[in-house]
């Protein structure tokens, strides 16, 4: 079974710092995604990227960037922390550009 | 938007009745997938189907496509309390894949 684990289920930080999230698959997946859920908006593509050192934006990369150093591990990082990112992250990889995704189990952060 | 809407956005029923989600879009796709969640937990891929298939079965779970009307649906029959959870549907067109809201199903038992 394919597997996507994140480097934590809960997260709280304050305004002004550095975060990174981390995200490793063990299915020598090339995709790897980042999502942010929010009630009511569903869940909205931050960055994802295609291969090792790839990366593109999604539909709201303002405020996060993203590494992948290796390809079974793909970093989000927000740079200066706002309450306006307090969020469930999902990271989520696949074998093909658009077929099946197969999501770790969330970051809920909280900026306060 | 490309976006699928799903319809209702929550939905209670009794354990062993049959579940129906409704997802509409808004331009052509290649395929849809419909994904379950669990309370704060990630999603998990159920189906996928392609834009000319009409409709795919796996297990309880049966899924239409009406690309003239711009929809799908998800079927779930002989509903389980382990149902209960949030299923969106993701259209894929052109290399973007697009999530929808959700909707929240809730099986009493």
């Amino acid at each position: 079974d394919v597997k996507v684990t994140q480097s934590s289920r809960y997260l709280v930080k304050r305004t002004g710092e550095k975060v990174f999230l981390e995200c490793v698959q063990d299915m020598d997946h090339e995709n790897m995604f980042w999502y942010r859920q929010d009630p009511g908006l569903g869940l909205r593509l931050i960055y994802f990227s295609y291969d090792v050192k790839m990366k593109e934006k999604g539909d709201i990369p303002e405020g996060y960037s993203v590494s992948r150093e290796k390809k079974e591990r793909f970093s989000l990082i927000l740079e200066s922390a706002s309450t306006n990112q307090t969020s469930m992250y999902l990271c989520a990889s696949s074998l093909v550009t658009l077929g099946e995704q197969y999501f770790g189990p969330g970051t809920r952060l909280t900026v306060t | 938007s490309q976006q699928g809407e799903e319809d209702p956005q929550a939905l209670s029923i009794q354990e062993g009745e049959n579940a129906t989600m409704n997802c509409s879009y808004k331009t052509s796709i290649n395929n849809l997938q419909w994904y379950r969640q669990n309370s704060g937990r990630g999603l998990v891929h159920l189906i996928l189907i392609r834009s000319n298939e009409r409709e795919k079965h796996s297990g309880r779970l049966r899924v239409t496509l009406d690309t003239s009307k711009k929809s799908s649906s998800l079927l779930i029959t002989a509903s389980r309390a382990a149902d209960t959870a949030s299923y969106f549907c993701a259209t894929e067109f052109n290399n973007d894949m697009r999530f929808g809201a959700g909707t929240r199903l809730t099986v009493k038992p």
